[in-house]
């Protein structure tokens, strides 16, 4: 139980274009979910808190008009990437938590390369 | 405001060797504290957890003890193998079932185990 899933797992874009990943809570119900950003051998920085049917909140000096997170239902959170560029590259993991619990669980992952 | 701090790396053990990884935490409020590990290429999967003062979480061979007077989450294992091989990451939330439970990592620490 408690399975996150996170579509593409891999993606190259060409800069300037945009990207959505998907993240799914394949068996629980999700009213929060993480965007996290992490840079090679470095920690998780957070992107922003998702809350199902209202505006997602950003950590301090996340882009929110380049970052576009809607969670329009319990099970799925979608970030876009908007007019990517090179520095967007990075491994970008959600996290969705167990409705009344502190509980998180981690999607793989979503490798996003901008050429 | 909440921090963690693990030991630096890389760590490199050989196989059966006994591990420790040093986590210290400051918080406000009463914090439930994880341990989380990384494998290659892939998001993060809870490892084990603790909610209160003196729990023990364990899981797989580690084991962590969630010590209040000094504010500590040490992990450990008495026997490593080569597929202990990855990233662990120490981290705190001090929101149990609130809106936000946002998670606070440390920088990660990576342990290579030779066979």
């Amino acid at each position: 139980g408690a399975v996150v899933s996170q579509h593409p797992s891999r993606v190259i874009c060409k800069s300037g274009t945009s990207v959505k990943i998907e993240c799914r809570s394949l068996d629980f119900q999700a009213t929060t979910m993480f965007w996290y950003r992490q840079f090679p051998k470095q920690s998780l920085m957070l992107m922003a808190t998702s809350n199902e049917g209202s505006k997602a909140t950003y950590e301090q000096g996340v882009e929110k008009d380049k970052f576009l997170i809607n969670h329009a239902s319990l099970t799925l959170s979608t970030l876009t990437v908007t007019s990517a560029h090179p520095e967007d590259s990075s491994f970008y993991i959600c996290s969705a938590r167990v409705s009344g619990t502190y509980e998180q669980y981690f999607g793989p992952g979503t490798r996003l390369t901008v050429t | 405001g909440n921090s963690v701090t693990q030991m630096e790396g890389p760590v490199t053990l050989s196989e059966e060797a006994f591990l420790t990884i040093n986590c210290t935490y400051t918080a406000t409020g009463y914090p439930s504290l994880f341990w989380y590990v990384q494998y290659p290429g892939e998001g993060l999967q809870l490892l084990l957890k603790a909610t209160k003062a003196d729990d023990k979480g364990s899981n797989k061979g580690f084991e962590a003890t969630y010590r209040k007077e000094t504010t500590s989450f040490h992990l450990e294992k008495g026997s490593v193998q080569v597929s202990d091989s990855a990233v662990y990451f120490c981290a705190l939330t001090t929101l149990s079932t609130g809106a936000n439970s946002k998670l606070t990592f440390g920088k990660g620490i990576t342990l290579s185990v030779r066979p």
